[in-house]
């Protein structure tokens, strides 16, 4: 089983600022089938990328991921109050599914 | 509208027995790969189990044996129904869609509190 790893566990920025997450999988990850979501409390999850690196519809542009193999990263290149949330990476392979433990993005 | 809509959430003793369901609108779910994804209470998110739209079913170790997804493809309803629970089975219960274009889940529903309690 592919164990997903998420870095840092909370990042404490304030709205303007860059952020940079990091997911880093045990072993090689389909960059097809890497995806990213956002939740925020009372609220399921939702999907922001999809293949590692396109974005979801409605999604905005500040959303960007990147990455292959073993490491990805979402990066949100100015925060925006609605972007302070809880965010999972996620992989498909071999009929299973696995989340990483999340990154909190709280305001500073 | 695209939209899932679970059911069937509360509070059961350890040992008994629930279903939960997931009413689909706006897309066939007997075309699609749909699945169960947990969430306990303050942490994150755990697959459970996937339908194929071919009808092939895979589960979590965490659940095998115990949980069983289907579907009713008159009702375009997603089912789990979840045996022997325990109290580590506490958590939010989503149905979400594997939208085989993006790879991704893109459609989640609003969840269900299954609650495994004495």
């Amino acid at each position: 089983e592919i164990v997903l790893t998420q870095s840092p566990g909370t990042l404490s920025l304030s709205p303007g600022e860059r952020a940079t997450l990091s997911c880093r999988a045990s072993q090689s990850v389909s960059s097809s089938y890497l995806a990213w979501y956002q939740q925020k409390p009372g609220q399921a999850p939702r999907l922001l990328i999809y293949g590692a690196s396109s974005r979801a519809t409605g999604i905005p542009d500040r959303f960007s991921g990147s990455g292959s193999g073993t490491d990805f990263t979402l990066t949100i290149s100015r925060l925006e109050p609605e972007d302070f949330a809880v965010y999972y990476c996620q992989q498909y392979g071999s009929s299973s599914f696995t989340f990483g433990p999340g990154t909190k993005v709280d305001i500073k | 509208e695209v939209q899932l809509v679970e059911s069937g959430g509360g509070l059961i003793q350890p040992g008994g027995s629930l279903r939960l369901s997931c009413a689909a609108s706006g897309f066939t779910v007997s075309s699609n790969y749909m699945s169960w994804v947990r969430q306990a209470p303050g942490k994150g998110l755990e697959w459970v189990s996937v339908i194929y739209s071919g009808g092939s079913t895979y589960y979590a170790d965490s659940v095998k044996g115990r949980f069983t997804i289907s579907r009713d493809n008159s009702k375009n309803t997603l089912y789990l129904q979840m045996n022997s629970l325990r109290a580590e089975d506490t958590a939010v219960y989503y149905c979400a869609r594997w939208g085989r274009i993006v790879g991704a889940f893109d459609i989640w529903g609003q969840g269900t509190m299954v609650t495994v309690s004495s």
